[in-house]
């Protein structure tokens, strides 16, 4: 059965290091996109792709960065952690070739805790 | 004032009983609109979407009213397992896929 997986599942880190959060679809999904979420504040975009080698800046890119090498695959990168990007995290993808009407499948999240 | 609100709830009602919530967006553009659920600790996933007819899908009714710029969700026949968050999505172009912030319901015996 097609799926969306993420790793780790939970991950502590310290200020100022680099993380990556993998995210992996076998939908064959085009569009890929990445989500925190946050008490009082909903799910909230941070990137997303509409296809292998474009990415494109959410509404809370700031500290954050993709890449998208494959269809399958898009590694959310915090550059140097902070404190305030402690939250879990959703990546989801879908089908249709824009931002469109199309279902999004979600991950199970990554739990991520900056110390 | 966000561009999506959702009443926080929690709505704690009896098995049986119907529920409505709504969700008011401040896009008049808005272009696309969707309930999802969304249990403790997991993923959201879509329950259904909204269409300017209305859409019905078993218990649940969805319904949308561009003059007011809100969308709801109706359920009827509660059951236990229906309590979850359930988070309106609202898409207003190609770069801005809004979520609500979410709705709690909890369903008691």
């Amino acid at each position: 059965d097609a799926e969306i997986t993420q790793s780790p599942r939970h991950k502590i880190t310290e200020t100022g290091r680099q993380v990556t959060l993998a995210c992996h679809q076998t939908w064959n999904h085009n569009n890929m996109f990445w989500y925190r979420q946050d008490l009082g504040h909903g799910l909230r975009l941070i990137h997303y792709s509409y296809g292998v080698q474009d990415t494109n800046k959410g509404e809370v890119s700031d500290g954050y960065s993709v890449s998208r090498s494959n269809t399958e695959d898009l590694p959310l990168t915090l550059e140097s952690a902070a404190s305030s990007q402690t939250s879990v995290y959703f990546c989801a993808s879908s089908a249709t070739s824009g931002l469109g009407v199309d279902t999004q499948y979600f991950g199970p999240g990554t739990r991520l805790t900056v110390l | 004032r966000k561009e999506v609100e959702q009443d926080p709830g929690p709505f704690n009602v009896p098995e049986g009983a119907t529920v409505a919530f709504n969700c008011t967006y401040s896009n008049s553009a808005s272009q696309s609109f969707f309930w999802y659920r969304q249990d403790c600790r997991k993923e959201p996933k879509l329950l259904m979407s909204v269409y300017s007819s209305g859409n019905e899908d078993g218990r649940f009714t969805a319904q949308l009213n561009r003059a007011s710029q809100y969308i709801s969700l109706l359920i009827r026949d509660s059951k236990l397992s229906d309590s979850a968050t359930y988070l309106c999505v609202i898409y207003s172009s190609a770069s801005k896929i809004i979520f609500g912030s979410g709705t709690r319901l909890s369903i008691r015996p």
